[in-house]
């Protein structure tokens, strides 16, 4: 049973719009959330995250939002950028090791 | 260079023969994770290290797997009796501390095929 759920497999996005990147997670324990970008042949990169005492965090043209009542967090980049076209992964944590979702992959056409 | 790398970055090998994957963590990180990533998956945890010892080694799949870290820097996974179902990328990463606000850096993997 997935614990982080990413249900959209793919986004396709113009560049200078904005992109959101949805996940959903099932385990009320989970009180760290964490987002990676992946490019192909490297491992993933750490992007940004937040704990759940927060409901959002922001760096740069990203921002991530957490609905704890909704178990739901969300990726916005803006503007996107074709640098930005990879695979996102939502991962998440109650003590150290990272529950990851199956990735969203995204594309930036220029 | 500075980050976490892994040998080799591929490995085809025959159904039943043992393997080994290398991990090379950042200088001074304590912690070391190995996660597997099959086709169309997202990353999935196997074994974390503090140090020397196995933190959580709760994610390996069967007594197949086996991970090492002696010097509390290298870390070496073992597979036994490889089968198909084993092949997909094995990634590391490591951590300064290993606490829940650190964060995790990843190799590049090992993508493994058992023919």
């Amino acid at each position: 049973d997935q614990q982080v759920k990413q249900n959209s497999p793919s986004l396709s996005v113009q560049e200078g719009r904005i992109s959101i990147l949805n996940c959903d997670y099932t385990n009320s324990m989970f009180d760290y959330f964490l987002w990676y970008k992946k490019y192909p042949a490297e491992g993933p990169t750490f992007l940004i995250s937040i704990s759940s005492i927060k409901d959002k965090n922001e760096d740069g043209r990203f921002t991530v939002f957490l609905n704890k009542s909704a178990k739901h967090l969300s990726l916005h980049i803006v503007p996107s950028q074709p640098g930005d076209s990879a695979v996102y992964f939502c991962a998440a944590s109650e003590v150290t090791p990272l529950v990851f979702g199956k990735g969203t992959r995204l594309s930036v056409i220029a | 260079g500075a980050g976490v790398s892994q040998t080799p970055s591929n490995k085809v090998t025959e159904k039943g023969k043992y393997v080994e994957l290398r991990c090379d963590p950042i200088s001074g990180h304590t912690a070391l994770y190995w996660y597997r990533q099959s086709l169309g998956q997202g990353p999935e945890f196997l074994i974390y290290f503090q140090g020397t010892g196995a933190a959580d080694d709760s994610g390996l799949p069967n007594d197949r797997f086996f991970a090492v870290r002696p010097e509390g820097s290298v870390s070496t996974l073992k597979i036994q009796r490889t089968e198909r179902g084993d092949s997909a990328v094995y990634l590391c990463a490591s951590s300064l501390t290993g606490g829940q606000g650190d964060t995790q850096y990843f190799g590049p993997g090992t993508r493994l095929t058992v023919l």
